[in-house]
């Protein structure tokens, strides 16, 4: 069965420390990665798609990259305005145009 | 900026009645799709149409119905609520092709 999980489920940092989360996946051929952003109330905000293992994608201070079995987001030098959960979810071969999501990672981002 | 808009979005109801979550989309995306979300939870796909008159069953079992008699509009329908169909719905649009979907900003159901 195709899954997706997501560690840690939540993540306090200081403005300014760096720090990864990660998204491990066991899926029967993956097709694509995914990463979203959602705040409290609001639905999921797209930033990222990796399609391949060795993939790098930047936005500002988040960088996503893919092996053949887990994806990292990095977050570099975070301010509170980066504070959200952030999403992984993957599509398969099997299913393509659906998204398997995992449960999230919640980020504090404290000044 | 994403097109897709939800309404209403909050809504509470007593048990028994009949909504209709709407949800519509301004970009031209052949597919559509309805997740359902609770707090700390995982979305699920309770429903998706891959084009006009085409509908399909997510991987979560609802007794919502959907229907897409046009291209941009895509509504959920509950014909009895009852408290367990508390939650956030979710829809999204995307223009297939393994594009990523992009998202309302929900809909927050609470049935007393």
């Amino acid at each position: 069965e195709d899954q997706v999980t997501q560690s840690p489920e939540a993540l306090r940092l200081q403005e300014g420390e760096s720090s990864s989360l990660n998204c491990s996946y066991t899926v029967s051929g993956l097709r694509g990665l995914f990463w979203y952003r959602q705040d409290p109330g609001k639905g999921p905000e797209f930033l990222f798609t990796l399609y391949s293992a060795g993939e790098e994608k930047e936005k500002e201070r988040l960088k996503a990259t893919l092996t053949k079995k887990e994806s990292f987001l990095h977050i570099t030098a975070p301010k509170p305005e980066d504070s959200a959960t952030y999403l992984c979810a993957v599509q398969t071969d099997g299913a393509t145009n659906k998204l398997i999501f995992g449960t999230g990672t919640l980020l504090a981002v404290q000044p | 900026e994403a097109d897709i808009y939800q309404t209403p979005r909050y809504l509470v109801i007593g048990t028994g009645k009949k909504i209709t979550l709407e949800c519509s989309q301004t970009m031209g995306h052949d597919k559509m799709y309805w997740y359902q979300q609770d707090p700390g939870m995982e979305l699920h796909l309770i429903h998706y149409s891959y084009g006009v008159n085409s509908t399909e069953k997510g991987d979560l079992s609802s007794e919502s119905t959907v229907s897409r008699i046009r291209t941009e509009h895509f509504p959920l329908t509950l014909e009895s609520a009852r408290p367990s169909h508390t939650s956030q719905y979710l829809c999204a649009s995307s223009p297939g092709g393994g594009r990523e979907l992009f998202f309302g900003e929900g809909s927050r159901l609470t049935v007393l």
